[in-house]
């Protein structure tokens, strides 16, 4: 079983649409959790961290559940600049894992005019 | 503004002839990480550096080598490139081994001829 996992996709929806994306993850140890978004060829790009709490900046709205070890990224009013990939990333935890960060496979989204 | 720098941004080699990627940053950053992005793929981390100490990932070739002789400065040498080492190389950083967010590089893509 993967770390990290998510359903690559593509996801292809029409602009405006409200998209919602989740992640599962492994090890319940696991402490912090981000999204980082990624455009084709191009690096990956911190979208958002996620609290425990849910936290929300602007469109995007970010949870994360520790009970079923899932973390969720909800885009409103999607834009055609939201076409991307959207990487689930799980930073990792005991000796051999501390620091390090671990990558989902990436779900791409197309926002379609 | 860039504060994780990557030169060069695409590197041509021929099979078996050594390269050398480097990483330069401005963030004073204790901990620079390599990664290696394949096509469609998450990217996945061959060492990171925690000031001078040097962390290799248990799965990581021998063909993979890493300096970094400064805080600013983490070079990737490959001694003798396959074809199957075509791919985004990802250059990133953090401030200690927390639960921060890593910053990345812009990457350089090599092709390996």
């Amino acid at each position: 079983r993967k770390e990290v996992e998510q359903d690559p996709g593509p996801f292809n929806v029409p602009e405006g649409a409200t998209v919602a994306f989740n992640c599962t993850y492994s090890n319940s140890a696991s402490q912090s959790f981000f999204w980082y978004r990624q455009d084709c060829r191009k690096e990956p790009k911190l979208l958002m961290s996620v609290y425990s709490s849910g936290n929300e900046d602007g469109r995007f709205t970010a949870q994360l559940n520790r009970a079923s070890q899932y973390i969720s990224l909800l885009i409103r009013d999607s834009k055609l600049s939201d076409s991307a990939t959207y990487l689930c990333v799980v930073r990792g935890v005991g000796s051999s894992n501390t620091g390090k960060l671990i990558f989902g496979q990436g779900t791409t989204l197309q926002v379609k005019p | 503004d860039a504060m994780v720098i990557q030169n060069p941004r695409y590197q041509v080699t021929q099979f078996g002839k050594p390269v050398t990627l480097s990483c330069s940053q401005t963030l004073n950053h204790n901990v620079m990480y390599w990664y290696q992005q394949k096509s469609s793929q998450a990217p996945k981390l061959l060492f990171h550096y925690y000031d001078k100490d040097f962390n290799n990932e248990a799965d990581t070739p021998d063909n993979f080598q890493s300096r970094r002789p400064n805080t600013s400065f983490c070079f990737l040498d490959i001694r003798s490139p396959g074809l199957g080492d075509a791919a985004m190389y990802l250059c990133a950083t953090s401030r200690g081994q927390g639960t921060l967010p890593q910053h990345f590089g812009d990457g350089t893509r090599l092709s390996i001829l």
